[in-house]
């Protein structure tokens, strides 16, 4: 079954101790995407991967590091998470885009972080 | 100050009749457009898309309108079934491969 997979689904951590949210995709594509979810503001893009070893900053990238060391990995790393990084967290991915064509993005099921 | 706006936080529709979602956006060099539906846990997942070149785009019971000089674009449902009943998210890619959502609109098609 395509999917896009996240883990963990649901984490409570404290400020300051690193985390990783891992993201997986079995659908051999190439653009990768974090974004987080808070209310009023819709889906906020951190990161993005076009390829392996290619990253590039979204919106709102303060507070997060991310790799893509393999086509089908994107994690998000909090080196030193903070109470405002509390949101809800998709990663998606979709095949390559080109100048002018663009394709529709395959979402994760989401991971709900809490910083206390 | 937000790129894509979603001006109704919620909509309710009798089933059956059309449901109208609008989208607004300020930024010029967006290209392409998507609206995404989201279930309650659980991610957003594609609906449909439309690029700045055209003015419709057709699928099944959804449509999508794009008039680009009043940057305003508009998801069509018909009829309206409970099933469609989530939050809808419209998106817009710039040139540069960056992707802004509005905040949502939570229809709710009443049986």
């Amino acid at each position: 079954e395509a999917q896009v997979t996240q883990n963990p689904r649901y984490l409570i951590t404290v400020t300051g101790k690193k985390l990783t949210v891992t993201c997986s995709q079995n659908m051999n594509h190439e653009y990768m995407s974090w974004y987080r979810q808070d209310p009023g503001l819709g889906l906020r893009q951190i990161y993005y991967s076009m390829n392996v070893e290619v990253t590039d900053k979204g919106d709102v990238p303060e507070g997060y590091k991310v790799s893509r060391k393999e086509k089908r990995n994107f994690p998000l790393i909090l080196e030193s998470p903070s109470p405002n990084q509390t949101s809800l967290y998709f990663c998606a991915s979709s095949l390559r885009r080109d100048i002018r064509g663009s394709y529709e993005q395959y979402f994760g099921p989401g991971t709900r972080l809490t910083v206390t | 100050d937000q790129q894509v706006k979603q001006n109704s936080p919620s909509l309710s529709v009798q089933e059956g009749r059309i449901s109208i979602l609008n989208c607004d956006y300020t930024n010029s060099m967006f290209d392409y457009f998507l609206w995404y539906k989201k279930y309650p846990a659980e991610g957003p997942t594609f609906l449909i898309s439309i690029s700045s070149i055209k003015d419709k785009n057709e699928d099944g019971r959804f449509t999508v309108f794009l008039n680009k000089s009043a940057k305003h674009l508009s998801l069509h449902i018909v009829p309206s079934q409970p099933g469609d009943s989530a939050v809808y998210f419209c998106a817009a890619r710039d040139y540069g491969q960056n992707f802004v959502f509005g905040p949502g609109t939570r229809l709710s098609v009443l049986p």
